[in-house]
């Protein structure tokens, strides 16, 4: 079975700084799919950036950049340059195998502070 | 293009009663998903539609769950006999083919059961 984990609850970082969000899984799968996503308090869910496992290149999406250890099953987020706009629950998930779903960690409420 | 979308927005309703929630994917999109996010359980899978395939529906929690999906395109997630334990966001979300593709998300329905 595929589990992710997210041991951070809750962070808080100020503006126009860098902050790190953790994230840690396990699957038995060969090939699957990690992705950060947001969710600011209008509750949509917004994809931040998506990893192929396959790839040895950290995915990068402007002020988001992973960082990706494979053999660590380790996948970080990292946010630059930190706004406003930025504050929201972000969860990191896992997809791989037959069924498609996403598994979700129980998510990271980051502050951005002015 | 459109995102996904998903009626109603919230949804207060008496234990016991049936509620249809409903979600139209992106357009050209023949996966669909349904999700549940609770305070409890965190984001859970509930069922995935791909096109013409039978429903994984290992997700739904009891018989008192069920969801169509007509024309491969427009779903309806129905409970019946509601629960206040059914008290959660019911997300939805659509990808172009299922496997290894982005699944975006619709800003779900809030439902709340008294």
């Amino acid at each position: 079975a595929q589990t992710v984990t997210q041991s951070q609850p809750e962070m808080s970082v100020q503006e126009a700084e860098t902050v790190t969000l953790s994230c840690t899984y396990d699957t038995s799968e060969s090939n699957y799919y990690l992705f950060w996503y947001k969710q600011p308090p209008s509750r949509q869910m917004i994809l931040v950036i998506r990893q192929e496992a396959y790839k040895q290149q950290n995915a990068t999406e402007n002020r988001f950049s992973v960082n990706f250890q494979k053999a660590a099953k380790s996948f970080s987020l990292k946010i630059s340059d930190s706004q406003l706009g930025d504050t929201a629950m972000y969860f990191c998930a896992s997809e791989g195998g037959a069924t498609n779903k996403l598994i979700f960690g129980t998510g990271t409420l980051l502050a951005v502070q002015p | 293009g459109a995102g996904v979308s998903q009626s109603p927005s919230n949804k207060v309703t008496e234990k016991g009663k049936d509620v249809e929630l409903r979600c139209d994917p992106i357009s050209g999109h023949t996966a669909l998903y349904w999700y549940r996010q609770s305070l409890g359980q965190g984001l859970e899978f509930l069922i995935y539609f791909q096109g013409n395939s039978a429903p994984d529906k290992s997700g739904l929690p009891s018989d008192r769950f069920s969801a169509e999906r007509t024309g491969g395109s427009v779903s309806t997630l129905t409970i019946q006999r509601t629960q206040q334990e059914d008290s959660a966001v019911y997300l939805c979300a659509s990808s172009w083919r299922g496997s290894s593709d982005t699944q975006y998300f619709g800003p779900g329905t809030r439902l709340t059961v008294l």
